[in-house]
């Protein structure tokens, strides 16, 4: 059935290093929205990419989505406190308009 | 007013109990969405309304029951539920079904049920 695979499901770093999380789609995304929820909060919507290739930047977050459609990124630099919690990737699979959501990726800082 | 409000925002329910979950919005937005959420997974979805109408029905069990009695406001009927219905219960909303317009979803803080 069609699914949006994501991965790690857990990533524990230290504040100040990096985090990535991926998303690979079975089959062609017409758009990927990138979504946060904080422990005990609800979903934030951070950003939708539409083209293919296209990069996005919010401060210390790059967001981007493969040539084929297929696939996207979300990394965070130089992670702080506030960048705890679960991301969520989301995608619209050619006309269909429902959102095939990713299992999500939580970012723990590690003490 | 970009939010969208949902209440109550905890409720504890018998098997037996009916109970409404409320959802309302003033963003204009023509799609309203009920998500169920369990713990540690990603929203599930349940149903969807454009332009208040019914569009999609996830298969959910008929102990839900789905209302929108206008445009901005969006319920949910609760009746006879099971202990594994206890889930966060997020209200969403969207400008359109069918557009991605770069906004996505605007979701509410949720209910967090509990069916003892």
């Amino acid at each position: 059935g069609q699914q949006v695979m994501q991965i790690p499901q857990y990533q524990h770093v230290q504040e100040g290093e990096d985090f990535t999380t991926y998303c690979n789609s079975s089959t062609t995304l017409s758009n990927i929205q990138w979504y946060k929820q904080r422990p005990g909060g609800h979903p934030v919507f951070l950003i939708q990419l539409v083209k293919s290739g296209e990069v996005k930047k919010q401060k210390r977050l790059t967001f981007q989505f493969g040539e084929a459609k297929k696939n996207s990124s979300l990394h965070i630099t130089a992670t702080q406190t506030t960048d705890v919690g679960t991301y969520f990737c989301a995608g619209n699979q050619n006309s269909n308009y429902q959102l095939i959501w990713g299992a999500g990726t939580k970012l723990i800082i590690k003490p | 007013d970009t939010e969208v409000t949902q209440t109550p925002k905890h409720l504890v329910m018998g098997m037996t109990n009916k109970k409404s979950l409320k959802c309302e919005q003033h963003m204009g937005h023509r799609a309203m969405y009920w998500y169920k959420q369990k713990a540690k997974k990603p929203p599930e979805l349940m149903f969807v309304y454009s332009y208040e109408k019914l569009s999609i029905n996830e298969s959910v069990p008929s102990r839900f029951s789905p209302e929108c009695p206008n445009s901005s406001l969006l319920n949910l009927h609760l009746h006879a539920l099971q202990p594994e219905d206890s889930a966060l219960y997020l209200c969403a909303s969207s400008q359109d079904i069918t557009v991605p317009d770069g906004y996505g979803y605007t979701f509410g803080s949720g209910t967090r049920l509990t069916v003892v």
